[in-house]
């Protein structure tokens, strides 16, 4: 089973900084990775997948970047709307695993 | 526009059953793979399982394989979880999500609200 392991757990930053968050995968996973916001007691919402092509309505100053293990997620000039969780998910096979998620918090 | 609502959640006993359901509306649910996921209360998501549009595959993380089952109604255009021998660490809320796994892009594009499941004596 692939394990992905998402660093930091949490994060503390100010409305127009720039902050990034990793995914490593225990395995290559091909870029089968998608990055989803939550936000406090709402459902995830789709970012970013194949991991860098930005879903539909996504703000340009989210990116995604990253090959074989290694991902990352960078946030450019952080808005307010921006803070809340963050999520990694391979979709290279089953269990399609999530990382243990990011808490992004306003500083 | 795609509507997924859980129902079925509630309080029960350890040991005990209960069966969720997602209803899917707005699209094509019989074209779709469908995923469940939960999450504990103050924890991250951890991905249940998933089903393709014929219920012909269906796949399940390995430490729930054999207390949850996921079936579909694509007449009636439901998502099911089957739960069994509950335990407390089962406590969280579970969502149901559109699988889009199509061509070489893997994601999941919409997810309902969530239905709470409660393990407690």
């Amino acid at each position: 089973d692939i394990q992905m392991t998402q660093s930091p757990a949490s994060l503390s930053a100010s409305v127009g900084e720039t902050v990034t968050i990793t995914c490593r995968a225990s395995g290559n996973i091909h870029n089968y990775l998608a990055w989803y916001q939550q936000k406090q007691g709402k459902s995830p919402q789709l970012l970013v997948y194949n991991a860098k092509t930005l879903a539909d309505g996504v703000p340009s100053r989210f990116s995604g970047s990253g090959s074989g293990t290694q991902y990352s997620l960078k946030i450019n000039s952080l808005q307010p709307e921006d803070f809340g969780s963050y999520y990694c998910q391979h979709f290279w096979s089953t269990p399609r695993t999530f990382g243990g998620g990011t808490k992004l918090e306003i500083k | 526009e795609v509507k997924l609502l859980e129902s079925g959640g509630g309080l029960v006993q350890p040991g005990g059953s209960l069966k969720l359901s997602c209803a899917a509306s707005g699209f094509d649910f019989s074209r779709y793979w469908m995923s469940w996921v939960r999450q504990a209360p103050g924890k991250g998501l951890e991905w249940i399982g998933e089903i393709n549009p014929d219920s012909s595959t269906i796949n399940y993380t390995p430490s729930l394989k054999d207390k949850f089952i996921i079936s579909r109604d694509n007449a009636k255009n439901t998502l099911y979880l089957q739960m069994s021998k509950v335990r407390s660490e089962d406590t969280a809320l579970y969502y149901c999500a559109r699988f889009y796994y199509y061509g070489s892009r893997y994601y999941f594009d919409y997810w309902g609200q969530g239905t709470t499941l409660t393990v407690s004596s």
